[in-house]
């Protein structure tokens, strides 16, 4: 069945620092794929999403490419803030499989001043 | 706009006991919640999902009778812990999905923390 994976964390990381979630799917159909983000005692939003292969999404800063050549939707951000420390999800939504979300396990990011 | 709650937001509870959790959808009209269970370190776990007016559509090793989800409007659906136990123990979200969107855009909330002793 459909599934995401993506690193586990946690990501420790200083004010500035470039960071990189990594994020792989696999999915019979042609899956649309977004990153979640959930804040301390906050509910999970919705950071950005892509549609089709090639798509980048994008919001506040981060960014992710759909790949469907290796398959992956890698977040990424150059300058990472304290105000970013948060758990990140990588998820998708196979039309063919249903029209639920499928998340990976969650990766926590913490940023040090 | 797109936001969902959810009351409590955390509850404690004795074994035996039953409890209702409610999501409300507060600007928008959602035809269909979903409701899922976090462990900790886990990834979210779809419960079931649940469109308004008909009965709910339960992921396979979720127990219906013990997990009531009733979606009475377009703003509200409840889940309610019957019978509850230790295991049962968990962080419960919902989330809706905006009518006529498409359900690929889901709006959460934030969480009730169930605790049972």
């Amino acid at each position: 069945g459909d599934s995401v994976t993506q690193m586990e964390g946690p990501v420790t990381l200083s004010e500035e620092a470039c960071l990189t979630i990594n994020c792989t799917y696999t999915a019979t159909g042609y899956p649309s794929l977004f990153w979640y983000v959930q804040y301390p005692g906050e509910g999970l939003q919705l950071l950005l999403k892509a549609t089709k292969a090639d798509d980048k999404g994008s919001n506040k800063g981060f960014e992710a490419t759909y790949r469907k050549e290796t398959t992956s939707f890698h977040l990424e951000k150059g300058s990472v803030q304290v105000s970013d420390s948060a758990v990140y999800f990588c998820a998708l939504s196979d039309p063919q499989a249903g029209t639920a979300l499928i998340f990976g396990k969650g990766t926590t990011l913490s940023v040090s001043s | 706009g797109a936001v969902v709650s959810q009351h409590p937001s955390r509850v404690i509870c004795k074994s035996g006991t039953s409890v209702k959790i409610e999501c409300r959808s507060l600007d928008f009209q959602a035809t269909t919640m979903f409701w899922y269970r976090q462990f900790p370190k886990k990834s979210l776990m779809l419960m079931a999902t649940s469109n308004e007016g008909s009965k709910a559509t339960y992921e396979q090793g979720v127990e219906k009778d013990k997990f009531l989800i009733n979606h009475a409007s377009l703003t509200l659906s409840t889940l309610t812990v019957t019978s509850a136990h230790p295991e049962d123990s968990s962080f419960y979200i919902c989330s809706a999905s905006i009518t006529g969107s498409g359900q690929e855009t889901q709006y959460f909330g934030p969480g009730t923390r169930l605790l049972v002793l």
